[in-house]
């Protein structure tokens, strides 16, 4: 079975750090492009960082650039977000999810079922 | 960032109704528009991928068209299991963004 599961979410005080995983399962994790989304509470869906297949390259929302980091370790099949200086408006539901290509678009395919990061003291 | 609007909001309706649901974007994105579908405290499912692809397994009640800036979701005969909030997402530029999304509500 395809799949992704996220782990690493909890309550941490502002200014904190956290680093998220996402373990996928089921497909050739080395060839396909990945991604962060998050939701807070009651709200939409915000696009966070986009990592390459070989881990090359990034791109990151400004809403965190500078204080999170994708990474990916695919020996591990593993996807990874380290979140540093974190603020309260960064309280949300945070997706991994996979990029497929149909007729030349990327969409997000394969998503786990998040984990929740809470920053308040 | 490239803004994408959806319209309505929210909106109720019945079982066996249309639904159409639109997204514009504010500038044009030819056809890197996906649309997805996200119950309460599940992921989203992509729907419908480059505006008209519908992903397998999909019922065919979905569809979707449109390109360049204004985009449509349409749901031919509401289904009780349709009731969810939908989202468009562009991916034409290096920043992707979504949709506030559009909650379809039972009347």
């Amino acid at each position: 079975e395809v799949q992704v599961v996220e782990s690493g979410g909890g309550l941490v005080q502002p200014g904190g750090s956290l680093r998220l995983s996402c373990a996928a399962s089921g497909f050739t994790f080395s060839s396909y492009w990945m991604h962060w989304v998050r939701q807070a509470p009651g709200k939409g869906l915000v696009w966070v960082s986009r990592i390459n297949s070989d881990g090359s390259s990034t791109s990151y929302a400004d809403s965190v650039k500078g204080r999170f980091t994708i990474s990916r370790d695919n020996a591990k099949y593993t996807l990874y977000l380290q979140m540093n200086s974190l603020r309260a408006d960064d309280t949300a539901v945070y997706y991994c999810a996979r990029e497929v290509i149909v007729r030349g678009v990327s969409a997000m395919d394969v998503w786990g079922q998040g984990t929740t990061v809470t920053v308040s003291s | 960032d490239i803004q994408m609007t959806q319209s309505p909001s929210s909106l109720s309706v019945s079982v066996g109704d249309r639904v159409t649901i639109t997204c514009r974007a504010s500038q044009s994105i030819s056809s890197s528009l996906n649309w997805y579908q996200q119950k309460p405290g599940k992921a989203p499912k992509v729907l419908i991928s480059a505006a008209s692809s519908l992903q397998s397994g999909v019922p065919s009640r979905f569809s979707g068209s449109g390109s360049g800036t204004d985009f449509t979701l349409t749901i031919s005969s509401l289904q009780p299991e349709d009731f969810a909030t939908y989202y468009c997402h562009q991916s034409y530029s290096t920043f992707w963004t979504f949709g506030q999304g559009t909650k379809v509500e039972i009347k």
